[in-house]
């Protein structure tokens, strides 16, 4: 089972429309989790970072964080076809060392 | 300016040479981090170093090098050990890697080595 799981998609929705981005982990141990944005040729840019069970919201983005279930979300609300990239997930994966492992990446097209 | 600066952009090796791609950031951050990016792939992490003058294997550090003398900077050699090289290598660096706030991991620009 890979430490952290991504639908690689493509995703496509209509301009306007909200996107759903979903993500899944396998160490129950994980308290940090990231979603990044990477447009075609470029490197990730930080977008959320989520550490508590619940709802985080940033402008037209939210995060969610259920632990129990070991699930990590990412919404885009008024989806525009500038956000048309793809988006990665990140979860630190504890361990004698910590360290920060992505998923494969969700492509995400939004259409006029 | 505040960053993460990596050099060259772009960089070409013959097959048999070693080549080392450098990482540089002035954030003060004490973690830093190599991933390798196939086309159409996720972030493979390579190594990382939580703290100067000690490093980690990450999933694929066969073939290559780090180290990680100065807090500022996290060079890493890819060996000629390294059966496919060909691909596009990020460095980011966080506050720490922890379990909690402080954690976020920054990028450079990359770097892009092909093998000829």
């Amino acid at each position: 089972q890979k430490e952290v799981e991504q639908n690689s998609g493509p995703l496509s929705v209509p301009e306007g429309a909200i996107a759903s981005l979903n993500c899944t982990y396998s160490d129950r141990g994980s308290q940090s989790f990231f979603w990044y944005r990477q447009y075609s040729g470029k490197s990730p840019e930080l977008i959320m970072s989520i550490y508590s069970n619940g709802d985080k919201e940033d402008g037209r983005f939210t995060a969610q964080l259920n632990k129990a279930s070991q699930y990590v979300s990412l919404l885009i609300r008024d989806s525009q076809p500038s956000d048309s990239a793809t988006y990665l997930c990140a979860v630190v994966v504890s361990g004698g060392y910590n360290k920060l492992i992505f998923g494969a990446g969700t492509r995400l097209a939004v259409h006029p | 300016d505040g960053g993460i600066t990596q050099s060259p952009k772009y960089l070409f090796r013959k097959e048999g040479q070693n080549v080392t791609l450098s990482c540089e950031q002035n954030l003060n951050h004490d973690a830093m981090y190599w991933y390798r990016q196939d086309p159409g792939q996720g972030l493979r992490l390579i190594y990382y170093s939580q703290i100067v003058n000690d490093f980690q294997k990450g999933d694929i550090a066969e073939g290559y090098s780090v180290s990680r003398e100065k807090k500022e900077s996290f060079p890493l050699t890819v060996t000629s050990a390294q059966k496919n090289p060909t691909a596009f290598y990020l460095c980011a660096s966080s506050p720490q890697i922890g379990t909690g706030q402080s954690t976020e991991a920054f990028f450079g620009q990359g770097t892009r080595l092909t093998v000829v």
